[in-house]
């Protein structure tokens, strides 16, 4: 199984700053033939449908605003925050759709400091 | 828009067999995958494995053969069936659809299964 290892495991961010996530990989989720890496980031809030944000790294889903970017070196995966809102608070999480099975990484929790 | 509502006991003895369904609506369930995920206590989310629109389904090996997936398009309903469960199959249960490119584009609120006697 391909292992998805997030960091930090918390951070705390203050209002209008820019919140950095790590996710890293075990081995390449690089499709060759597509050029494409087959990685998505999700946002989890209590009591609500866990949301989509990014996939191929670093396309945005539809709806999801521009403050929030997904870039990708080799094995390494960042999720960048832009203008932190008070509605950004909640666990982010990284997921391979490579190979299976899916696998996540142990998620981060983002607080408002 | 598609949305997704998961259903389950709630509370269920060790040992024992947990169903739960989830009920799509908004949308038809023809030509998608649809997933069930699993956040569990320790905040790690575990696929458990989906179910296309057909009846084929891949599982998790994690699962030991224990889960099972069924699906009624009729009915609009998808339905995950766990056996032998354990204090470690406490969890959120989550019902996905899978996009095209194997991502989960929509999700539902998920629904609380307790493994406790």
């Amino acid at each position: 199984d391909i292992v998805m290892t997030q960091s930090p495991d918390s951070l705390a961010v203050s209002l209008g700053e820019t919140a950095t996530i790590n996710c890293k990989s075990s081995r390449s989720v690089l499709y060759i033939s597509n050029n494409k890496n087959y990685l998505a980031w999700y946002q989890l809030k209590p009591r609500q449908p866990p949301r989509l944000l990014i996939y191929w790294a670093s396309t945005r889903e539809t709806g999801v605003p521009d403050r929030f970017s997904g870039s990708v070196s080799e094995t390494d995966f960042t999720l960048t925050i832009s203008s932190l809102q008070a509605e950004d608070v909640a666990v982010y999480y990284c997921q391979q759709y490579y190979s299976a099975p899916m696998t996540f990484g142990q998620g981060t929790r983002l607080e408002i400091k | 828009q598609v949305q997704l509502q998961e259903s389950g006991p709630g509370l269920v003895k060790p040992s024992e067999t947990v169903s739960l369904t989830c009920t799509v609506s908004g949308g038809s369930m023809n030509r998608y995958y649809w997933s069930w995920i699993r956040l569990t206590p320790g905040r790690q989310l575990e696929w458990i494995g989906y179910i296309y629109s057909s009846g084929t389904a891949f599982y998790n090996p994690s699962l030991q053969s224990r889960a099972t997936f069924s699906i009624d398009t009729s009915q609009n309903q998808v339905s995950l069936r766990l056996t032998s469960v354990t204090a470690a199959d406490t969890a959120v249960y989550y019902c996905a659809r899978r996009a095209e490119g194997q991502w989960f584009d929509s999700w539902g609120r998920g629904t609380l299964v307790t493994v406790s006697s």
